[in-house]
């Protein structure tokens, strides 16, 4: 079945550091893939998505592209913010179901 | 934006007790779904819901967890015997069905004690 697999953390940068959190998934056909990301205190947010191979997700400066050559689909922003310390989630749909199948989750933090 | 709402948003039980988690979905989704997270582990699917009937459970959703949609907006999830386990946070979600419109709400923080 379809599965995820996520960079283990915690991951700890500077203020306008580079990012990249990595995504792998194993899958029959192409799913969606997506990135959700957890405030502290706060519920699961959809923070980007990718519907079809070579599809780049982008939202709130985070970007991640779907690569069927290496089935992966990793989290990139180019200059982080203390903002987004937060818990990112890679996900993806179940084959032939509806429900969603999640990763371990990323812890980042940002210093200033 | 349309939100999925969730209450309470922290609950604490003593251990066999019942306890009912509550959820507004949006309102135009005809999907409705519970996860749970153990704190600092993976958040795991439970159940899905469509159409008036369970559609889907985990191994994790055993007899002592159900789900009811009682009056056409509410979307209920009930541990009928609460065991120390069940401690996590518990996220209802809705989607429209398109397989990638799902909404979650913030949670519920369950600790039985």
């Amino acid at each position: 079945g379809n599965s995820v697999t996520q960079m283990e953390g915690p991951v700890t940068l500077s203020e306008e550091a580079f990012l990249t959190i990595n995504c792998t998934y194993t899958a029959t056909g192409y799913p969606s893939l997506f990135w959700y990301v957890q405030y502290p205190g706060e519920g699961l947010q959809l923070l980007l998505k990718a519907t079809k191979a070579d599809d780049k997700g982008s939202n709130k400066g985070f970007e991640a592209t779907y690569r069927k050559e290496t089935t992966s689909f990793h989290l990139e922003k180019g200059s982080v913010q203390v903002s987004d310390s937060a818990v990112y989630f890679c996900a993806l749909p179940l084959q032939g179901a509806q429900k969603l199948v999640f990763g371990q989750g990323t812890r980042l933090t940002i210093n200033p | 934006e349309p939100e999925v709402t969730q209450t309470p948003s922290h609950q604490v039980t003593q251990m066999g007790q019942e306890v009912i988690l509550r959820c507004v979905p949006i309102s135009n989704h005809l999907y409705f779904y519970w996860y749970r997270q153990i704190l600092g582990q993976k958040v795991e699917f439970l159940v899905s819901f469509y159409n008036n009937e369970i559609s889907e459970k985990s191994e994790i959703f055993d007899d002592q967890f159900s789900v009811e949609r009682p009056d056409g907006s509410n979307f209920t999830l009930k541990i009928r015997s609460t065991k120390l386990e069940d401690s996590a946070m518990y996220f209802c979600a809705s989607s429209d069905g398109s397989g990638w419109g799902y909404t979650f709400g913030s949670g519920t923080r369950l600790t039985v004690v």
